[in-house]
This record gives C-alpha cells, sequence and structure tokens, in this order.
C-alpha cells in the first residue's frame, strides 16, 4: 500500500519564480492538506481540500494557492517566490470518514529559494 | 483560531528515565490531540492521540493525558531509549463538518543521553 507521496523532494528556485508541488494521497483519501515546516519551527496549515473544495486556509498571502484534482491528488502553487518561503512543504492526507481525524504525513518537499 | 502552547522547547534526560512534554490549546472547541515525533529530515509520525472524551490513554512507554477544563495536555515517555531522541510536536485540532486543520505547537528536541 502506497502512502502519501510527494514530488519532487527538492528543489532550489531563485525569488520571485513560481513553484507547483504536488501531492498523492492514500488511495481512498478524500482530504487534502498543506502545512509549511520552516526550520526549527512545528508545522503550518496552509490550505485543506475535501472533495475537490476549499474547506480551509490558514494565515498565507494570496502567492499561495491549491487546488485538488478528480482523483484526490493536489497541487499546491506559490507565485513571486520570496528568501522566506524556504522551508519543508508538507502534504497530509485523510479517509475524512466519521471519526476518521489521523492525518498521515508525506516525505515533504524541501523548497530553497535563493 | 486556535494557539499551541508546548514545553519545554529541549529536554535532555538519561536513558532510562522518564520524560513529560507539555502544551495548552486555546480553542474549546478542539476535540482531538495527537502528539507526532518527527526525526531530522523526516516525516512528523503520529504515535499517540487522544479524543476529548477521553481523558488519558496509554501506548506501552507512551502515555497522553488530556485535562478539558484546564485545556493542556501532556506526553509522558517512560523508560526512555536513545532511540526516543527527535523533536515531538503536538498539535489541537477541531474534527468536525469535513475540517482538518491541525494547529502544532513548536516542537521539543528530546534528547536521550546514554
Amino acid at each position: 500500500d502506497a502512502g502519501v507521496t510527494q514530488s519532487p523532494t527538492h528543489l532550489i528556485k531563485t525569488r520571485g519564480q513560481q513553484v507547483t508541488l504536488r501531492c498523492s494521497p492514500i488511495s481512498g483519501h478524500k482530504s487534502v492538506s498543506w502545512y509549511q515546516q520552516v526550520l526549527g519551527q512545528g508545522p503550518q496549515f496552509i490550505f485543506q481540500y475535501y472533495e475537490k473544495e476549499e474547506r480551509g486556509r490558514g494565515n498565507f498571502p494570496d502567492r499561495f494557492s491549491a487546488r485538488q484534482f478528480p482523483n484526490y491528488s493536489s497541487e499546491l502553487n506559490v507565485n513571486a517566490l520570496l528568501l522566506g518561503d524556504s522551508a519543508l512543504y508538507l502534504c497530509a492526507s485523510y479517509a475524512a470518514g466519521v471519526g476518521d481525524t489521523e492525518a498521515f504525513f508525506g516525505q515533504g518537499t524541501r523548497l530553497t529559494v535563493v | 483560531g486556535e494557539n499551541v502552547e508546548q514545553h519545554p522547547s529541549t529536554l535532555s534526560v538519561q536513558e532510562g528515565d522518564s520524560a513529560v512534554i507539555k502544551c495548552t490549546y486555546s480553542d474549546s472547541a478542539s476535540n482531538y490531540f495527537p502528539w507526532y515525533k518527527q526525526e531530522l529530515g523526516k516525516r512528523p509520525q503520529l504515535i499517540i492521540d487522544i479524543r476529548s472524551n477521553v481523558g488519558e490513554k496509554k501506548d506501552q512507554r507512551i502515555a497522553v493525558t488530556l485535562n478539558k477544563t484546564a485545556k493542556h495536555f501532556s506526553l509522558h515517555i517512560t523508560e526512555t531509549q536513545p532511540e526516543d531522541s527527535a523533536v515531538y510536536f503536538c498539535a489541537a485540532h477541531y474534527s468536525g463538518a469535513g475540517s482538518y486543520q491541525l494547529t502544532f505547537g513548536k516542537g521539543t528536541k528530546l534528547s536521550v543521553i546514554p
């Protein structure tokens, strides 16, 4: 059984560029959330999608956007990259059934902005 | 929104001793409280969780307690081993109506000295 997969695992971008990160949830999981983890800090919530609809948005600027596809995979886009966007971006998937609350995290995408 | 405070930020214990990490949360609507272990460069992994209708939960050497009135919850690790060394995060979450948004503490770096 495949877990949550994210791609790419690492990438380096220049300030001002745009980046797209991808996430495939566990088969059967309908909800995906994105988190940003800056070095030395806890993950911070960015977005949550459930059945292709945005269900929550954290305190991030409009440069951050996301979407969920019919197969429940998801993309996170960040425009006009800043040095401060350098972080580990984590995707978590949820079964989203009654009583299902456990988040399963992917291995993350390490983004470095130079 | 929810705010989670976690203490201490670092903790060193001798192998075999117990370790305790404490968290407080602000939103009384939060009803699910997971604990994650994150080793360097790896994804957060759920080690134990507790729901608001339970006061204590144990799993071998790990236990979590929850005081809803005081809005705090704690992780207890007994008989610590060197492989317990990692960063531990507490989190709080309101689970309902398809909402899956974890608010994390800033983490505790646990070092178990052989």
